[in-house]
C-alpha cells in the first residue's frame, strides 16, 4: 500500500519567494496533519484537517503560512512569503478518524531551506 | 494542557542488549494514548507501538515493549536485542481526547547502538 506522499523532497529558494508542498495522504485516511520540524523547536503540529475541514490551526505561525485541503486525496502548505527561519523539514501525516490507537502515518518529509 | 518529557538527548547501547527510553507525561484528561516513533538518519518517521490510558496490559510489538506506569505517568520504551538499524531518533508523543485528534510530541532521545 501507498503511503503519505510529500512533494518535493528538497526545497532550495530565496527568500521572499513562494514555495508551496504537497501532501497526498494515505487512501482512506479522513484525518491529515502538517508538522514542522526543527532543531530548536523539535517536532510541532502546524494545523490538522478532519474530512477535508481545518479543526485546528492555531500551531500555524503567521498569515505567510496557509493550508489547504481542497479533497480527501490532497493538501497543500504554501509559505507566502519566505523567510530564512521558515527553513526546516515539513511532514504531512495522516490517521483513520479519531485518534485513538489509530497512529498517524507520516510521509517522508521536505526539506525546506531558504538562503 | 498536556505536556511530554524525554529527559534523556542521547545514549549508547550495546548491540544485541536491551536499552530503555525515558518518557513521562502530565495530562489531567483520563482518556489518553501514548506513542513512539522512530525516526532513522534518513529522516522518516516510523510508527513503532501505542499504549492507551485503559489498557490493562503493557504494549507490546515485537522487539519493541512499553513499561506503562501510570501512576507515575510514564511510558518507557524498551527496546531488546539491540540492533545496529536501531540507531535513530525515538520520540514520544501523547494524544488527548479532550484535544482532538492532536499529538504532542516530546524532545526525542537519540539512540547510537554500538557493535
Amino acid at each position: 500500500d501507498a503511503g503519505v506522499i510529500q512533494s518535493p523532497r528538497h526545497e532550495v529558494t530565496e527568500m521572499g519567494q513562494e514555495v508551496t508542498l504537497r501532501c497526498k495522504p494515505i487512501s482512506g485516511h479522513n484525518s491529515l496533519f502538517w508538522y514542522r520540524q526543527t532543531m530548536m523547536r523539535g517536532l510541532e503540529l502546524l494545523i490538522y484537517f478532519n474530512n477535508n475541514v481545518p479543526i485546528d490551526d492555531s500551531g500555524m505561525p503567521e498569515d505567510r503560512f496557509s493550508a489547504k485541503m481542497p479533497n480527501a486525496s490532497f493538501s497543500t502548505l504554501k509559505i507566502q512569503p519566505s523567510e530564512p527561519r521558515d527553513s526546516a523539514v515539513y511532514f504531512c501525516a495522516s490517521s483513520v478518524g479519531q485518534l485513538d490507537n489509530q497512529p498517524q502515518h507520516f510521509g517522508d518529509g521536505t526539506r525546506l531551506s531558504i538562503l | 494542557a498536556q505536556k511530554i518529557t524525554q529527559t534523556q538527548p542521547g545514549m549508547f547501547v550495546q548491540e544485541k542488549e536491551a536499552v530503555t527510553l525515558d518518557c513521562t507525561y502530565d495530562t489531567s484528561d483520563p482518556s489518553y494514548g501514548l506513542f513512539w516513533y522512530k525516526q532513522p538518519s534518513s529522516g522518516e518517521m516510523i510508527f513503532l507501538i501505542y499504549q492507551g490510558s485503559y489498557d490493562q496490559q503493557n504494549a507490546t510489538e515485537g522487539r519493541y515493549s512499553l513499561n506503562f506506569q501510570k501512576a507515575r505517568k510514564s511510558a518507557n520504551l524498551v527496546i531488546s536485542a539491540s540492533q545496529l538499524g536501531d540507531s535513530a531518533m525515538y520520540f514520544c508523543a501523547m494524544w488527548v481526547r479532550a484535544a482532538g485528534n492532536k499529538l504532542t510530541f516530546g524532545g526525542g532521545t537519540r539512540v547510537l547502538v554500538k557493535p
